[in-house]
């Protein structure tokens, strides 16, 4: 089967780094993704790494290592409007694009 | 503008009547998929769809069934509602691997 962990919650202050770590075990891996999702609203596409390394796009970044079955999402100079819930999600071997996703991190961000 | 949208948005029923949940794209996107989303769990896979009458089920498929006629449409059927049953649904769409997928709104379902 596929099961994914990553923190429940984090904490942080505007103007901060925070990373947001994800393990997964799964069998055919394909990739990982992370969406953001604000209270009472839906999930968005933050971003996927189908190859170890770094992705970066604007103050988000995301990283893979597959031999380690090991992500994380690095959010830097964080802002109020950072404050969501972020989920990591595995897509996997067996076609049509399905993801699983973890159980989230609730990231709050303070002054 | 949404090229995804989910009816109702809302809806509260009674144990033991049937519930549709309908989902509607115009992106003309391949694959659909129903997801429920409960405190501690994150979002788990119901039912996805990769076309025309071409569904297959996820990991919480029990007392749940799909249909997809048209490429727009994907519905949500629980044939007969449980309180376990109450959580919020989301719809998604994708065209390709490697590609996000788009969600909808949400259904907020209660059952009493």
């Amino acid at each position: 089967g596929q099961s994914l962990e990553q923190p429940s919650e984090v904490t942080a202050v505007e103007g901060a780094i925070v990373q947001i770590n994800c393990t997964y075990q799964t069998s055919g891996f394909y990739g990982l993704s992370w969406y953001q999702q604000h209270d009472g609203g839906a999930p968005t596409f933050l971003s996927y790494n189908a190859l170890d390394g770094l992705e970066e796009t604007g103050r988000f970044s995301s990283f893979l290592s597959r031999s380690d079955s090991y992500g994380y999402l690095l959010l830097q100079e964080l802002q109020m409007k950072d404050s969501a819930s972020y989920f990591c999600a595995v897509r996997f071997s067996g076609g049509y694009n399905k993801l699983i996703f973890g159980a989230g991190t609730r990231l709050a961000v303070h002054p | 503008d949404a090229g995804i949208t989910q009816s109702p948005r809302h809806k509260v029923t009674e144990t033991g009547t049937p519930v549709t949940l309908r989902c509607h794209q115009t992106e003309n996107h391949r694959y659909m998929y129903w997801y429920r989303q409960d405190p501690g769990h994150g979002l788990r896979l119901i039912h996805y769809s990769y076309g025309v009458k071409d569904t297959d089920k996820g990991e919480v498929s029990d007392g749940y069934s799909v249909s997809r006629s048209k490429t727009e449409d994907f519905l949500l059927t629980l044939e007969s509602a449980t309180s376990s049953q109450t959580s919020v649904y989301f719809c998604a769409i994708s065209e390709s691997g490697g590609d996000g997928y788009t969600f909808g709104s949400g259904t907020r379902l209660t059952v009493v």
